[in-house]
Formats: C-alpha cells, sequence, structure tokens
C-alpha cells in the first residue's frame, strides 16, 4: 500500500496564482484532513472531511478550499496565493476518529 | 483554539542518554498520540493512549497518558544517532472536538 500520496513535493507560486494540493489515500479510510506546518508553530488543521461528499473548517482555513468526491482523494485550493501561504501542508487520514492519523510526506510551498 | 503546551522546545542529545519530553494541557483529554517527524517526511505515529495512567512502550520508546488527563510523556532510553527528528503530542478531546490538537514539537539533535 502506497498510505498517503500528496503532489508536488515542491512548488514556487506568485502572489495572487492558484494551485491545487492534490491527496490521495488508499487505505479506505473515511476521515482526511489537511494541516499547514510552520516553523516552530505545530500542525494547524486547514480542513477536513468525514466523509466522501461532506467536508468541514479546521483552525486556519481562510484562502482555501476542499473537495471530496471520493473517499480516496481530498485536494486543497489555493484560489488567490498570498505570502502567508508560503508553508509546508500535510494530508492525513484516520479510519475513524479514535485512531491515529496517517499523513503524507508534504507539499512545500513558496508564495513569493 | 485549544492549546498544547510541549516542553522541551529542543534538547541535545549524547548517545546513550535517556530522553524525557512531555506535553500539557488546560483541558481534559481522552487520547494522547506521540508522533516523531524525521526531516523532510510526515509526522510517523509512534505510540497512542487510550486510559488514564496507561504507559505503553515502543522499543526504547515509552509513553504515559497522564493520571489527570490533562499531560502526557514520552521518554527514550539509551538514544541512538537516529533519534534526532521532532517529537510532537497530540490530544484529543473527544465529542464534537474530536479532531487531533498538536503541541509545537520537541526538536531533538546530536550534541555537538
Amino acid at each position: 500500500n502506497a498510505g498517503v500520496t500528496q503532489t508536488p513535493k515542491f512548488r514556487i507560486l506568485k502572489i495572487g496564482q492558484s494551485m491545487t494540493l492534490q491527496c490521495a489515500q488508499d487505505m479506505n479510510h473515511n476521515y482526511m484532513y489537511w494541516y499547514r506546518q510552520d516553523p516552530g508553530m505545530g500542525l494547524k488543521l486547514i480542513y477536513y472531511s468525514v466523509g466522501a461528499g461532506i467536508t468541514d473548517k479546521g483552525e486556519v482555513p481562510n484562502g482555501y478550499n476542499v473537495s471530496r468526491s471520493t473517499t480516496e482523494d481530498f485536494p486543497l485550493r489555493l484560489e488567490l496565493a498570498a505570502p502567508s501561504q508560503t508553508s509546508v501542508y500535510f494530508c492525513a487520514s484516520s479510519y475513524g476518529q479514535a485512531y491515529g492519523y496517517t499523513f503524507g510526506s508534504g507539499t512545500r510551498l513558496t508564495v513569493v | 483554539g485549544q492549546q498544547l503546551n510541549q516542553s522541551p522546545q529542543s534538547m541535545f542529545i549524547q548517545e546513550g542518554e535517556d530522553v524525557s519530553m512531555n506535553c500539557t494541557s488546560s483541558s481534559i483529554f481522552n487520547t494522547w498520540l506521540w508522533y516523531k517527524q524525521d526531516p523532510g517526511e510526515g509526522p510517523v505515529l509512534l505510540i497512542a493512549l487510550y486510559k488514564a495512567g496507561e504507559l505503553t512502550s515502543n522499543g526504547r520508546l515509552t509513553a504515559q497518558f497522564g493520571i489527570t488527563r490533562k499531560d502526557s510523556f514520552l521518554n527514550i532510553s539509551a538514544s541512538i544517532p537516529s533519534d534526532v527528528g521532532i517529537y510532537f503530542c497530540a490530544g484529543r478531546m473527544g465529542g464534537s472536538q474530536g479532531n487531533l490538537i498538536f503541541g509545537k514539537g520537541t526538536k531533538l539533535s546530536v550534541k555537538p
């Protein structure tokens, strides 16, 4: 099993550009999450989903959008990139709410 | 939002030394998890704790769920160079606030 796969690994965006960070899992997990990690700040939850067709905001959703049309995929969309969105983004999934999360290897995004 | 206080922020280890770190919260948690993150990778689950007072080991790692349910501890015995990385605690309050909350991490480095 591949686990949680994130693409791309690195990306540089110009201010105002948009992009989609891809996340796919092959573990048939219902729950999926997007976090951002800034130096010394731990992991902040952006959006999460408890199943296909259901998404909800986390702690820092502004500037992002998500969709969950299938169990496997949970893309994160940045519409108008801003320098404050420079960060490392992690996607994670879990079998249920009471279980630990499996993380992808991250996407390092720089907005210039 | 809810905060987890993780300490120390960073520490240097010499091979063979024992290492301790902890995580505290002002709220009661019903799950504590410990993750390790290597450079350029996503966090990997080390130990999960589900009951107050629970003591669980994973090789040289031992973690405890505090009896007050507001703290957790991670000990690493006889450290080796590959133990370097960032260790995160994560907690879950349960109920409608079931998503994991992460500490800011403890960075382990090798003593120069």
